[in-house]
């Protein structure tokens, strides 16, 4: 049984472009969520998906955009890139019905550096 | 407003002696609580969980916590620390509203000396 996968494990972008990073969920799961880690950081929390629509939203602001597909995966995109975008980003996957428990499954992350 | 306080960035023990990393929580509901590891170059993983039941919660590798609604704190402990054990610790809370997100704490940076 495959874990949450991530892609790509790196990536390296300069200011003011866009890039789109990539998650798999755990079989089973139905629902993604993305949080940015910066260095030293705990993970904070961006948005989550769930039957393709975005359902709640952290502090970020609108040039993080997301998309969940109908398999569940799903991907992060971040527009004009600022050097403080340099960071881990997270995603992890859960079930929807899971309730109280709501064990969420992290993927092992996509480290993207902003020149 | 839900949140976590973790009261050390960084914790230092000898191998074999006991380990303790505090948290203390905030939130306006009955939360969820968690605690997650995050090895270098690891993702996360989650050692353990509270959800209202036992307020003693046992975990992965020996590790458990403690809920305490009184001091609103869930204090993270193992009786014996291992040298794998070295990693970074975080705090979770999840307000039980159905609403998923989790709010992590700063995390507690564990080294463990031989």
């Amino acid at each position: 049984d495959a874990g949450v996968t991530q892609s790509p494990t790196h990536l390296i972008k300069t200011r003011g472009q866009q890039v789109t990073l990539r998650c798999s969920p755990k079989s089973g799961h139905d629902t993604v969520s993305w949080y940015q880690q910066a260095l030293g950081q705990g993970p904070q929390f961006i948005f989550q998906y769930y039957e393709e629509e975005e359902r709640q939203r952290g502090n970020f602001p609108d040039r993080f955009s997301g998309h969940q597909f109908p398999n569940y995966s799903s991907e992060l995109n971040v527009n004009a890139l600022l050097l403080g975008d340099s960071a881990l980003y997270l995603c992890a996957s859960s079930l929807a019905s899971s309730g109280r428990s709501n064990e969420q499954f992290f993927g092992p992350g996509t480290r993207l550096t902003v020149l | 407003a839900q949140s976590v306080t973790q009261l050390d960035s960084h914790v230092s023990v000898s191998e074999g002696t006991p380990v303790l990393l505090r948290c203390n929580y905030s939130s306006s509901y009955s939360p969820s609580l968690f605690w997650y590891v995050q090895h270098p170059n690891k993702g996360l993983q989650l050692l353990l969980k509270y959800t209202s039941a036992a307020t003693l919660v046992k975990g992965i590798n020996g590790f458990e916590a403690e809920f305490k609604k009184s001091e609103t704190s869930f204090h993270l402990t193992k009786p014996s620390a291992h040298m794998s054990d070295a990693a970074e610790y975080f705090c979770v809370v999840n307000k039980d509203t159905g609403r998923r997100a989790l709010t992590f704490g700063s995390g507690t940076r564990l080294q463990v000396q031989p």
